[in-house]
C-alpha cells in the first residue's frame, strides 16, 4: 500500500519570506502522480500544483514550485514571496497510473502554514 | 460555471442511524468520488464512480455504500452510524477516468455522530 507521510504538522513564515513544506512517500509503483493541494478553513480543498512522476522538470506554478526526488521518494513545495492568503492546511498526495483505473488520492496529515504579518 | 456542490453542509445524527450525503459534480463530469476527512487527519479515499458504476473503493466497511444517477450526481450512504464516523465528508469530480484529468472537490459535509 502506498503511504505518504508529512512530518511537519506546523510551519510558520513571515510574509514575503520563502518557505518549503516536506513530503515523502512510499511505492512500488514506477509511474504516479503527486499533487499538492491547499485547504483553508473554508474546507474546500483546492489543487495548488501536480507533478508527473515520468517528468523529470520539477513543476512550477507562478510563486508555488517542487523539488521532485524519484529515487528518495521526496516531494516538497516551496512557496516564494508568501502572502497572507497562503495561510492554510497543505496536503500532499499520491495517485498511482494505472492505465485508466479508478485510483483515489492517498493524502499525507497536513502541514498547518502560518503566516506572520 | 458551478462547482461541485454537496449538501447539507452540515449535520448531526445519533449512533445507529442511517445517513444520506449528496454530490452534484461540475457540469460535463463523469466521474465522481468520495473521501472521509476525519479531524486532523488527510481524506482517506472512501469510493469513485464513472458511468453509475463503481470503479474503485477504498478500505472503508460494507456500512458504506454509494450510487451514481443518470445525471451524474452521487449519493453516499452511511448505515449504523458509529461515533468514529464523525467527519467531513468530500466529494470530488473529474471529467472521467483518465488519471490526467484533475479532481474537483466540494466543500464538504460536516457529519456529526453523537
Amino acid at each position: 500500500a502506498q503511504t505518504v507521510t508529512q512530518s511537519q504538522p506546523e510551519m510558520s513564515v513571515q510574509e514575503a519570506e520563502t518557505v518549503t513544506l516536506s513530503c515523502t512517500y512510499d511505492t512500488s509503483e514506477s509511474d504516479y502522480y503527486l499533487f499538492w493541494y491547499k485547504q483553508p478553513p473554508s474546507r474546500q480543498m483546492i489543487l495548488v500544483i501536480r507533478q508527473e512522476a515520468y517528468k523529470q522538470q520539477n513543476a512550477t506554478e507562478n510563486r508555488f514550485s517542487v523539488n521532485f526526488q524519484k529515487a528518495a521518494k521526496s516531494f516538497s513545495l516551496k512557496i516564494s514571496d508568501s502572502q497572507l492568503g497562503d495561510a492554510a492546511m497543505y496536503f500532499c498526495a499520491y495517485r498511482p497510473y494505472s492505465g485508466g483505473g479508478a485510483d483515489g488520492l492517498t493524502f499525507g496529515k497536513g502541514t498547518h502554514l502560518i503566516i506572520q504579518p | 460555471d458551478a462547482g461541485v456542490t454537496q449538501s447539507p453542509t452540515h449535520l448531526i445524527k445519533t449512533r445507529g442511524q442511517h445517513v444520506t450525503l449528496r454530490c452534484s459534480p461540475i457540469s460535463g463530469h463523469k466521474s465522481v468520488s468520495w473521501y472521509q476527512q476525519v479531524l486532523g487527519q488527510g481524506p482517506q479515499f472512501i469510493f469513485q464512480y464513472y458511468e453509475k458504476e463503481e470503479r474503485g473503493r477504498g478500505n472503508f466497511p460494507d456500512r458504506f455504500s454509494a450510487r451514481q444517477f443518470p445525471n451524474y450526481s452521487s449519493e453516499l450512504n452511511v448505515n449504523a452510524l458509529l461515533l468514529g464516523d464523525s467527519a467531513l465528508y468530500l466529494c470530488a469530480s473529474s471529467r472521467g477516468l483518465n488519471q490526467d484529468y484533475e479532481q474537483y472537490f466540494g466543500p464538504g459535509t460536516r457529519l456529526t455522530v453523537t
